[in-house]
């Protein structure tokens, strides 16, 4: 079975840090650009980050440059988000999703609060 | 960034009939390659997205075939042939020719 699974999510501090994970399970997500999308409570989604197959292109939403990093390691099948300098707008549901979002996992919450 | 705008936000529909969601986008879709990429997305209530619909009409394996889309250029349609319960949840249009990829607000289908 097809299977994207996010972990790392929490309750952190305004200006702290979390590193989420996404191991992909029952395929290999080698030869997909894979990215992470967020959910605001009761809101719509939006598209955070994109990485290439091999890592040599990412891309961002202006919101998060310079304080989100994505990563993947083919080897381990899964797929990273480094979150600095957290806001409270940064909290919401997190989801990891590949081959142009045709597989998502079941999201992880992060929530920014003092 | 490109603008996706979705209409109605909301749209109660009674069993059995047909429904239809709007999808428009601030610029041009089409690639360079010919391609349009949009998308659309059914969230069912406390679920994740599932992608039913990719490059404009393609559907998703296991997407049941009342579900369609057509469209081009700036403007896009999602239509359900006959509503069922289980078609409950919000729908959202998305492009992923320019980044960053948008969302359209999402429109909530509810059964009358």
């Amino acid at each position: 079975e097809l299977k994207l699974g996010e972990s790392g999510g929490g309750l952190v501090q305004p200006g702290g840090s979390l590193r989420l994970s996404c191991v992909a399970s029952g395929f290999s997500f080698s030869p997909y650009w894979m990215s992470w999308l967020r959910q605001a409570p009761g809101k719509g989604l939006e598209w955070v980050a994109q990485i290439k197959q091999d890592g040599s292109e990412k891309y961002y939403v202006d919101s998060v440059k310079g304080r989100f990093t994505v990563s993947r390691d083919n080897a381990k099948n899964t797929l990273y988000l480094q979150m600095n300098s957290l806001r409270a707008e940064d909290t919401a549901v997190y989801y990891c999703a590949g081959a142009a979002l045709g597989y998502w996992g079941q999201g992880t919450m992060v929530n920014v609060s003092s | 960034d490109v603008v996706m705008t979705q209409s109605p936000l909301s749209l109660p529909v009674t069993l059995g009939q047909p429904a239809s969601i709007s999808c428009r986008s601030s610029q041009s879709l089409v690639k360079s390659d010919g391609n349009t990429d949009l998308y659309w997305f059914q969230q069912r209530p406390g679920r994740s997205p599932r992608r039913l619909i990719y490059m404009v009409s393609r559907r998703d394996s296991g997407v049941p075939d009342r579900f369609s889309g057509s469209g081009s250029g700036i403007d896009f349609t999602l239509k359900i042939s006959r509503v069922e319960a289980e078609d409950v949840g919000v729908y959202y249009c998305m492009q992923g020719t320019y980044w960053p990829h948008t969302f359209g607000q999402g429109t909530k289908l509810e059964i009358k």
